[in-house]
């Protein structure tokens, strides 16, 4: 089946700093990947659709300008979670279609970023 | 918008007894997905429903999925220990993105 890699696994980071998040598909190209939020015991809560070679289109209430998105490539998007905040720990996690091969929906997830916000 | 329900939110069982979640949608579906998430883990695909009234099994689980495609179960019989995790299920309406029920986290006690 198609892999999805993300990167990092955990990252703990200090209030203000900006940390980014990446998310891979190794074996497959994807033109449209998926950015999900998820608090503890809660379900997935979608972020934004990053669609590459253009602007993301986020969730009614995601800041754009706090949550910078890019996908630059085929098999690459970005997360960047600007001047991080305590309240922004959570657990991030992409996922992906793949592309061209007669779509059927079905959505490959990443290992997911754990975030903790100091 | 579109809304997905699951229930129950948990379920706990002895180990060798069913399980059931339900989801149910507000709007049609196109088709409806059901992931699993093991405790700590990222959610991985188990199956997609697409045609009204379509039953899938995979060994031990069931997935139906009404006959209005509103509604959709997943069935686990004589579940095991590794049957441990959250399932979520997520709808599909037309070309829109998929949107994801609550989840139902299983506890199994061996």
């Amino acid at each position: 089946g198609a892999v999805v890699s993300q990167h990092p696994s955990w990252v703990i980071c200090k209030s203000g700093t900006s940390v980014k998040i990446e998310c891979r598909s190794l074996d497959f190209q994807a033109t449209t990947m998926f950015w999900y939020r998820q608090f503890p015991k809660q379900s997935l809560m979608l972020m934004a659709t990053s669609n590459e070679g253009s602007k993301a289109t986020y969730e009614q209430g995601v800041e754009k300008d706090k949550f910078l998105i890019n996908h630059a490539s085929l098999t690459l998007s970005t997360l960047t979670v600007t001047s991080a905040h305590p309240e922004d720990s959570s657990f991030y996690i992409c996922s992906a279609e793949v592309a061209g091969r007669g779509n059927t929906g079905e959505l490959f997830f990443g290992e997911g970023s754990r975030l903790t916000v100091l | 918008g579109q809304q997905v329900m699951q229930i129950p939110q948990y379920q706990h069982v002895q180990e060798g007894e069913d399980f059931t979640t339900y989801c149910n949608s507000s709007t049609t579906l196109s088709n409806i997905q059901w992931y699993k998430q093991r405790p700590g883990g990222h959610p991985v695909f188990l199956i997609q429903l697409v045609k009204s009234g379509e039953v899938k099994k995979q060994k031990r689980l069931t997935f139906q999925f009404g006959e209005a495609k509103k509604n959709s179960s997943l069935h686990i019989t004589a579940t095991q220990t590794t049957d441990v995790g959250t399932y979520f299920c997520a709808g599909v309406q037309g070309a829109q993105k998929l949107v994801f029920g609550q989840g139902t986290r299983l506890t199994i006690n061996p």
